[in-house]
């Protein structure tokens, strides 16, 4: 029950900026859009995440578009060391009470190359 | 790093017994989350505990369960264990249950069944 869609896979040249889509077309209004990464099958690293406002720390930044449909993860200068898969997540509620939870697809697999 | 921790890292088990996992919240994080994650896929959603007591599940049968302790370590226990029941088990740890809340994964379990 996914509610992202993104591309299967990206290249990068290390050094430049990698620029990661993913669209969330059914995203209600109080759901975050979340990022992680995973690299090899170690348990996914926090990111970033954002309601409807852009941003920005020292990992990564969050473009999220005004209608809230799409959102784009903006890594400024791409290493070796940020090849992974990248997962874009609206976390939703479960459905009982305060509960929610994390929704992964398939995600992005970011390859960076020298 | 984060202050997530798992136990044991592997282990082998045989069709038709049970294993219990471990996972150590952060310090001051009173949520944990369980996720399956089979190869290939992004993990999924087995259940969230909450000041001890079950907030919320995904779509798992009954013989998954869990428990979780007064100083918000948890536990994950699985009867009756069937082949695809094969994956790596992450726990995730939060300050709230709250949507814009962070959780941090554990490095998680790598359960072969035979």
């Amino acid at each position: 029950d996914a509610k992202t869609t993104q591309p299967t896979s990206m290249d990068c040249a290390e050094g430049r900026a990698a620029n990661l889509p993913c669209n969330h077309s059914t995203i209600s209004g109080n759901e975050y859009v979340y990022w992680y990464r995973q690299i090899h099958s170690q348990g996914p690293q926090y990111i970033i995440h954002g309601l409807k406002n852009n941003e920005t720390n020292e990992m990564a930044s969050l473009i999220i578009t005004e209608d809230r449909k799409s959102s784009t993860l903006i890594l400024p200068h791409a290493t070796l060391r940020d090849t992974a898969v990248y997962y874009c997540i609206v976390r939703v509620a479960t459905g009982t009470g305060t509960a929610s939870k994390l929704t992964f697809g398939t995600g992005t697999r970011l390859q960076v190359t020298l | 790093e984060t202050g997530v921790t798992q136990s044991p890292t592997h282990l082998i088990k045989t069709r038709g017994q049970q294993v219990t996992l471990r996972c150590s919240s952060q310090s001051g994080h009173n949520t944990v989350s369980w996720y399956q994650q089979a190869l290939g896929q992004g993990p999924q959603f087995i259940f969230q505990y909450y000041r001890e007591e079950e907030n919320g599940r995904g779509n798992f049968p009954p013989r998954f369960s869990g428990l979780q302790f007064p100083n918000y370590s948890s536990e994950l226990n699985v009867n009756a264990l069937e082949l695809d029941d094969s994956a790596l088990y992450l726990c995730a740890s939060s300050l709230s249950p709250a949507r814009n809340t962070e959780a941090f994964f554990g490095q998680g379990t790598r359960l072969t069944v035979v």
